[in-house]
Parts: C-alpha cells; sequence; structure tokens
C-alpha cells in the first residue's frame, strides 16, 4: 500500500514567479512508480510524468522539472517561469508494481495570477 | 489524438434512484479503472479491470456500487440506490499495461449530484 503527503493545500504566485510543489510518499514496494498529474478547472487528468524508483536522475521537460529523493521518499515538482495556464491542482500519485492503482493524495491548488 | 470517452458529463439523481455511468477506454487498452474524487480531496480507486477482469475492488461500496466490462472493452458503473455523500467527480481511466503500471489516461469525469 502507498500512501502520499502533499502538505502545500494552496499555493499562490505572480506569474514568471518559479513555484515548487512538494511530495511525500511511502510505500512498502522495492520498485515503484511516481507520476504526477494535473487537474484543470476542466476536470480531466493530464499525466505530467512517470518516474521509476530506479531511476534517481532528475527530469527537466521545458518549464517543468522533477527532484526525486528516494533517500527522503520525496519527488518534488518546480514549474519555473510560472503562467497563468499552469494554474491548476497537481497531484502526486505513487503506483505499486505489484498492486497497480495509483494512490493520489489530497492535491495542491497553484493558482497563478497575472 | 485517443482519449478516453465517458457520458453523461453532469447528471442529477435524486436520494434512491439508480444511475449509470459509461465509459470507453483508449483502443487497444487493457486496464480499466473507475475512480471516484470527492469535491476538494484526490481520487479513489474504486474498481480496476484486466480485460473483462475485476482485479481490484476492495474500495467499492459493493452493497450499491456495481461494475461491469462484458467484453473487456467499454465498462458501465452503476449505483442503486444513490445517496446524498454518493456526489462526487466519477473518473474513468485507461492504461495499455497488462498489470497497470504504465501511464492511465483519463477521461473528463462525470459529476453526480444527488439531491
Amino acid at each position: 500500500a502507498q500512501k502520499v503527503t502533499q502538505a502545500q493545500t494552496e499555493i499562490s504566485v505572480v506569474e514568471k514567479e518559479d513555484v515548487t510543489l512538494d511530495c511525500v510518499y511511502e510505500t512498502r514496494d522495492t520498485t515503484y512508480y511516481l507520476f504526477w498529474y494535473k487537474q484543470p478547472p476542466s476536470g480531466e487528468l493530464v499525466f505530467l510524468i512517470r518516474r521509476n524508483s530506479f531511476d534517481e536522475q532528475n527530469e527537466i521537460s521545458g518549464r517543468y522539472s522533477w527532484n526525486f529523493q528516494k533517500s527522503t521518499s520525496s519527488f518534488n515538482f518546480t514549474i519555473t517561469a510560472s503562467q497563468v495556464v499552469d494554474s491548476a491542482v497537481y497531484f502526486c500519485a505513487p503506483q505499486g508494481t505489484s498492486g497497480s492503482r495509483l494512490t493520489f493524495g489530497e492535491g495542491t491548488q497553484l493558482t497563478v495570477n497575472p | 489524438e485517443a482519449e478516453v470517452a465517458q457520458s453523461p458529463r453532469y447528471k442529477i439523481t435524486e436520494k434512491s434512484q439508480a444511475v449509470a455511468f459509461w465509459c470507453d477506454p483508449i483502443s487497444g487498452h487493457a486496464t480499466l479503472y473507475w475512480y471516484r474524487q470527492i469535491l476538494g480531496q484526490g481520487p479513489e480507486l474504486l474498481v480496476q479491470f484486466q480485460d473483462e477482469s475485476v482485479v481490484d475492488d476492495s474500495q467499492l461500496p459493493k452493497d450499491r456500487f456495481s461494475a461491469e466490462r462484458l467484453k473487456g472493452v467499454d465498462s458501465t458503473l452503476k449505483i442503486q440506490p444513490a445517496e446524498l455523500g454518493d456526489s462526487a467527480m466519477y473518473l474513468c481511466a485507461s492504461s495499455p499495461g497488462s498489470r497497470g503500471s504504465t501511464e492511465a489516461f483519463f477521461g473528463q469525469g462525470t459529476r453526480l449530484t444527488v439531491v
């Protein structure tokens, strides 16, 4: 079973600021996956990234970057030069390989103001 | 681009009535999930199918909820009778992986309001 904590319930920034969303997870699986999803006001969940627990390399995709620290069970997400369109709820979700449900956190509501 | 289709988008029903939601996953995806998302919370898995078989329904309130995926393609989730606490967004997702440890693609959801 997995558990995830997204301690930041709401974050508000001004456009072009950098913002980091925190994610701390718990799992008993030795091999697992970590996901980030974005949920805009329209409601659908949009996949952002999937990371294997064996791969601790940080990843950058455009303005998005992810910092995976297995030693502290954290998988933080940074948006550089935020834009108004980044406003959404962001979910971190671990997934075991023995069981395949995604376990979602409570989410972080990000508001980017112009 | 292939999408997960859900209908209806919105549903208002009275307490004690029956309600059903439909999901058509991306073609070829073997794994199908139904999640429930209560306002202000993260989605929670209700049921997971691998082809036509249920592989995880541990969180499904089986006294009132049922789900089927008869031909291993589209799926229906039913609630009978609906209760006020069932008001939520019901999200369907699919993934190609045989054991589900791959990216899940989500539909736009059905927002249910029970009055």
